[in-house]
């Protein structure tokens, strides 16, 4: 069974362009979750996504950042008009079910996005 | 608000020694789960260990053991035996919905030979 599966797993941007991040969870799960670890910080999240659907996007930055989980194909995250503050490894993990405190999620190896 | 706060930025560890990594947390929630991830250079995040807030038993994987002291919001990891691949820095997290973790801002282990 693969794991979750990212990518590309680094990504050069020049300000103003846009980045694209791809996320195939484990099969059999069907929650994703964003994370973005700025460096030296831990984790932070950003959204949560079942298929077709946001749950949860209070992570989120209000602008130029969106996701989507379709019923086909990957999650994607997306973040137009990239600035140099955005540089950072953005982390995507899986769930099979949703609501279980216990149940932990299994995390891809990350994007590292270089805005230069 | 849910805060993780781990204290030491930085620890070492003498091979075959053991160390304990500190963690606390702050919350009003009654049921809650707690884990520690390991992410080594690869950056991969992997679970090492989780523990219930409703369990009193701490938690044990192998080297890897927990004290958790709910009253105190205190959950250290202490790994005893401490091998070179145990190097990496080890995030602590906080989890009371099924949306998100709340992680610390880590500490990176060495392990000396």
């Amino acid at each position: 069974n693969a794991g979750v599966m990212q990518n590309p797993r680094h990504l050069v941007r020049r300000r103003g362009q846009e980045a694209r991040l791809r996320c195939s969870p484990m099969k059999g799960h069907s929650h994703v979750y964003w994370y973005r670890q700025l460096p030296e910080e831990g984790l932070k999240f950003m959204v949560y996504l079942q298929k077709e659907n946001i749950i949860d996007e209070s992570g989120m930055p209000k602008e130029r950042f969106s996701a989507e989980f379709p019923k086909e194909g990957p999650s994607i995250l997306r973040i137009q008009q990239v600035v140099r503050g955005d540089s950072a490894a953005y982390f995507c993990a899986s769930s099979p079910l949703a609501g279980r405190l216990g149940e932990t999620q299994y995390f891809g190896p990350g994007t590292r996005l270089l805005v230069l | 608000a849910q805060t993780v706060t781990q204290s030491q930025p930085e620890m070492s560890v003498q091979e075959a020694e053991t160390v304990t990594l500190s963690c606390t947390y702050d919350t009003s929630e009654s049921d809650y789960y707690l884990f520690w991830y390991k992410q080594p250079p690869s950056r991969q995040m992997i679970l090492v260990i989780r523990q219930e807030a409703y369990k009193q038993q701490n938690a044990t994987e192998n080297r890897f053991s927990v004290n958790f002291q709910k009253a105190a919001k205190s959950f250290s990891l202490k790994i005893s035996d401490s091998q070179l691949g145990d190097a990496a820095m080890y995030f602590c997290a906080y989890r009371y919905t099924g949306n998100q973790f709340y992680f610390g801002t880590g500490t990176s282990l060495t392990v000396i030979p």
